[in-house]
């Protein structure tokens, strides 16, 4: 059982540059959510969907799209990377198909990401 | 806004010894507390889930508490050994509709000297 899969571990982009984090999960949940994680600040949520073709903003969503065509996976997408985007950014998912919205949320193993 | 604290940031023990962290939280609606554990340059691991109903879960060595009226969660760690280092953290879940919003506090380093 693999979980929550996020790729890749690791990315270096230029200013400007865009680029797609992907993250699958083979749960079959369907809460997903993109978190980041920066020194000082904890995590911060940027946007989760609650099932396939359904998305809204967290906390600090701007710069950053998503959608979800299906359960299983939930890209996030930095159009215009900009160096205040350097960070770590995690994946999780949640509440399996109908279960319990309240359950327990499993993270990936997070995607290092630094914009110069 | 809800908001999450943890004390302390940092924590150091000798081997064998009982601790405690603690979480605190501003807004007592909230779906459930959760801790986890998150390795140098890895990801999060869950290690306890408390429903707002419930006022403690238990696995192994690791007992957490809930108390909303208070605002306050623990994570007891008993006869704590080198392999427990690493920070921890606690999350609450919070209200908004159908969905399970993670407002995370910013964790506790701990060190298990042996």
């Amino acid at each position: 059982n693999a979980g929550v899969t996020q790729t890749p571990k690791f990315q270096v982009l230029k200013t400007g540059q865009s680029m797609t984090l992907q993250c699958a999960q083979d749960m079959n949940h369907e809460y997903m959510s993109w978190y980041r994680q920066d020194p000082g600040m904890g995590l911060r949520l940027i946007h989760y969907s609650v099932g396939a073709g359904i998305t809204d903003q967290g906390e600090v969503p701007n710069g950053y799209n998503v959608s979800r065509s299906t359960t299983e996976d939930f890209p996030l997408r930095l159009l215009s990377a900009a160096p205040s985007q350097t960070s770590v950014y995690f994946c999780a998912s949640s509440k399996p198909t109908g279960g319990a919205a309240n359950t327990e949320a499993f993270f990936g193993q997070g995607t290092r990401l630094t914009v110069v | 806004k809800q908001e999450v604290t943890q004390i302390p940031a940092a924590l150091s023990v000798p081997e064998g010894e009982n601790l405690v962290l603690n979480c605190s939280f501003t807004d007592s609606a909230i779906y459930n507390l959760q801790w986890f554990r998150q390795d140098p340059g890895k990801g999060l691991t869950s290690l306890l889930l408390i429903q707002s109903s419930q006022r403690e879960q238990t696995s192994g060595r690791l007992n957490a508490s809930l108390d909303k009226s208070s605002g306050r969660s623990t994570l007891y760690i008993a006869a704590s050994q080198p392999g427990d280092s690493a920070t921890y953290l606690c999350a609450a879940s919070i209200y908004g509709g159908a969905t399970n919003k993670l407002i995370f506090g910013t964790g506790t380093l701990l060190a298990v000297q042996p």
